[in-house]
């Protein structure tokens, strides 16, 4: 079982809705990251949150836009995707930024977009 | 630029023989190297890991190896099982410079044990 709990585990919509990923972690982790996978390819870093603030912003377009409630909480807020967002969305928890301590995934998020 | 390389896209084992899977990096920021394992449709489970002081890590079935004036990092599995047929993908990071707080990630190993 993961320690990393995302929510939904699939989502469908269209280019026009606005929808939101959830990510969840109880591990007292301090940071904590969003990924995006494409098919057959490795994780790709898309945004970075220490201490519930935003540290990275790997240059990810702004129709994807991040939120860090609490320290435990993550969201995804996503509006007026496109068709090649569609791929599997990754969170992921550490206990600090820059540690040499591992990050732990969830299972990610299967978004497909019409 | 890739930055982190699996040069082997697949390798294919029988059961109770020993696993190795390569890593090579290019980016000398780099200190601090993991190896995590993933199944379809669950996100990727961390395996193991390496400091750069180090050149060995070893847990239970899984070892690995660095070499850091060749920039090549290994993992071993020995034995292998059959659950341990999965993509396995090898990462690295930095403590400082343009690489901190990021996980760099290689193209995945599909490893496949046969019993």
């Amino acid at each position: 079982d993961t320690e990393v709990t995302q929510t939904p585990k699939h989502l469908v919509m269209g280019m026009t809705n606005k929808k939101s990923l959830k990510c969840e972690q109880h591990m007292g982790h301090r940071a904590m990251y969003w990924y995006k996978q494409k098919a057959k390819k490795p994780p790709e870093l898309m945004f970075v949150y220490s201490y519930e603030k935003l540290s990275i912003n790997e240059s990810v377009p702004s129709r994807f836009s991040p939120e860090c409630p609490n320290s435990s909480l993550l969201n995804l807020h996503l509006h007026a995707l496109q068709p090649e967002d569609s791929a599997l969305y990754l969170c992921a928890s550490s206990p600090l930024t820059g540690s040499n301590q591992p990050q732990h995934f969830g299972d990610g998020t299967r978004l497909s977009i019409l | 630029d890739q930055q982190v390389k699996q040069n082997s896209p697949s390798l294919s084992v029988q059961e109770g023989r020993i696993s190795i899977l390569n890593c090579d990096y290019t980016n000398s920021m780099f200190d601090y190297f993991l190896w995590y394992k993933k199944y379809p449709a669950e996100g990727p489970t961390f395996l193991i890991s390496i400091s750069s002081i180090k050149d060995k890590n070893e847990d239970g079935r899984f070892t690995v190896f660095l070499n850091k004036s060749a920039k090549h990092l290994s993992l071993h599995i020995v034995p292998s099982q059959p659950g341990d047929s999965a993509v396995y993908f090898c990462a690295a990071s930095a403590s400082s410079g343009t690489s901190y707080g990021k996980l760099t990630f290689g193209q995945g190993t599909i490893l496949t044990v046969h019993p």
